[in-house]
C-alpha cells in the first residue's frame, strides 16, 4: 500500500517570494506521483504529473516538482508567488499495479501582499 | 468542451431525508469516482466504478449508495444512515481504472449541508 504526507498543513508566504511545498511518500514499488490545486469552493485541478524520465517535471502557472526516489519525495515549488496562488494543494500516489489514488491532507498556501 | 458536472453547487436537507447528488461527464471515462472532503482530513475515497454497470466501496461507503447505468453518469446518493452528511463532496472520472498514470478530472464539488 501507498501513503503521502505533507508535511505542512499550511504555508504562508509573501507575493513575489519563492515557495516549496513539501510531499513525502511511502511505497514498496514504483510510483506515479501528482500534484493537484483546489480554489476555494471549486474542484481539485492537475498541476502537474511524474510518470517517468526527467525526475523535474514542469507544470501549469509555473509551479514544478523535483521527484527524488532516494529521498521519496516529491515537493513543489514555484520561483515567486502571487496573490492568485492562494489555495490549497494536494500530493497524490499511486504505485504501479495498485488501483486507488491516495491523496495527502493538503497545505494551504496563502499570499500576503 | 470536455467535462464533469455536478449539480446542485449547494443543497440542503433536513435530518432523515435521503438526497441524490449528481455527476455527469462526457469526457468517455471508463472509470469515475466519488470522494467526500471535509477539513483537514483531504480527500476520501466513498465509491468508485470501473466500468459502466460496476461498482465497488470505498474507505467510507457506510450510509451511501451508487448507480452506473450509464457511462456518463455516476449518481451518489447519501442516506439517511450517512451519522455526519455535512461535507464537500466531489465527483471525479479518469480514462481507466489503476494505475496507467491516468489522472483523475474533478467536478466542481457539492456542497451539502444536513440540519
Amino acid at each position: 500500500a501507498q501513503s503521502v504526507t505533507q508535511l505542512d498543513s499550511q504555508v504562508p508566504v509573501f507575493e513575489e517570494a519563492p515557495v516549496e511545498l513539501r510531499c513525502n511518500y511511502s511505497s514498496s514499488v514504483s510510483v506515479y506521483l501528482f500534484w493537484y490545486v483546489q480554489y476555494p469552493n471549486q474542484g481539485l485541478q492537475l498541476l502537474l504529473k511524474y510518470l517517468s524520465g526527467s525526475t523535474l517535471v514542469k507544470g501549469i502557472n509555473g509551479f514544478e516538482a523535483e521527484f527524488n526516489k532516494s529521498q521519496t519525495s516529491f515537493h513543489l515549488r514555484k520561483p515567486s508567488v502571487h496573490i492568485s496562488d492562494t489555495a490549497e494543494y494536494f500530493c497524490a500516489v499511486i504505485g504501479m499495479g495498485a488501483q486507488k489514488l491516495v491523496f495527502g491532507q493538503g497545505t494551504r498556501l496563502t499570499i500576503n501582499p | 468542451d470536455g467535462g464533469i458536472t455536478q449539480s446542485p453547487k449547494y443543497l440542503f436537507r433536513k435530518e432523515g431525508q435521503n438526497v441524490t447528488l449528481s455527476c455527469e461527464q462526457n469526457l468517455n471515462h471508463d472509470a469515475m469516482y466519488w470522494y467526500r472532503q471535509d477539513p483537514g482530513q483531504g480527500l476520501r475515497l466513498i465509491y468508485y466504478s470501473q466500468i459502466v454497470n460496476d461498482f465497488q466501496k470505498g474507505d467510507i461507503a457506510e450510509g451511501y449508495s451508487v448507480s452506473r447505468e450509464k457511462k456518463e453518469s455516476f449518481p451518489l446518493t447519501v442516506t439517511s444512515a450517512q451519522k455526519n452528511p455535512t461535507a464537500f463532496y466531489l465527483c471525479a472520472s479518469s480514462r481507466t481504472y489503476g494505475s496507467h498514470g491516468d489522472e483523475q478530472y474533478f467536478g466542481p464539488g457539492t456542497r451539502l449541508t444536513v440540519t
